[in-house]
């Protein structure tokens, strides 16, 4: 089977720098994904990983560890729009499998 | 680019009766995927086609639930003697091979009320 575990909420001040991890456990692994959804919309793309290391686009950065099977989604000078909840997602034997997603919050 | 469009946006139906879902992917995307998400929850696989074909159906995706996608092109989901525990948005997603089955695009989803 596949599970992901991510924390269900995390607070950060705005301009600040938050980490958001997961864990995972899969039957084959391909690649770790990052989608953003604000409340009321879809999942939006932001981010893969199918090697080892930290991948930067903007003020967002994702990181691998295939050996550790744990990912992290680095967000850098938060912003409000930030708020959302964000999810990891596994593509192992089977499509995309998502966690239960983190809730940011960001506050002033 | 008009992005991924499902109809409707929302649905409200009693127990027992069936519906009908579309999506529309985004055009040169031959990949199309079925999710279901409740509240609190990630989305949730349910099927996935590539052109015509469809390649994988969720062990949870039970025989009231079918899909078609006839042309490769649109898709309908639709749901046979609806129940409460059906509650829940159902969200379509496209892909491109160049992209990977990673790199999804979501459409708004249907939100549906089974009363």
């Amino acid at each position: 089977g596949q599970s992901l575990e991510q924390p269900s909420e995390v607070t950060a001040v705005e301009g600040a720098i938050v980490q958001i991890n997961c864990t995972y456990q899969t039957s084959g692994f391909y690649g770790l994904s990052w989608y953003q959804q604000h409340d009321g919309g879809a999942p939006t793309f932001l981010s893969y990983n199918a090697l080892d290391g930290l991948e930067e686009t903007g003020r967002f950065s994702s990181f691998l560890s295939r050996s550790d099977s744990y990912g992290y989604l680095l967000l850098q000078e938060l912003q409000m729009k930030d708020s959302a909840s964000y999810f990891c997602a596994v593509k192992g034997n089977t499509p995309l499998v998502f966690g239960k997603g983190t809730r940011l919050s960001v506050i002033a | 680019d008009t992005g991924v469009s499902q109809d409707p946006r929302h649905k409200i139906t009693k127990r027992g009766q069936n519906v009908t879902f579309r999506c529309d992917p985004i055009s040169e995307h031959n990949r199309l995927y079925w999710y279901r998400q409740t509240l609190g929850q990630g989305p949730e696989f349910l099927t996935y086609f590539q052109n015509e074909a469809q390649l994988e159906k969720s062990r949870l995706l039970s025989d009231r639930f079918s899909a078609e996608r006839p042309k490769g092109s649109f898709s309908t989901l639709e749901i046979q003697r609806t129940e409460q525990g059906d509650s829940a948005m159902y969200l379509c997603a496209s892909s491109r091979p160049r992209e990977g089955p990673d790199t999804q695009y979501f459409g708004p989803g249907t939100r549906l009320t089974v009363l």
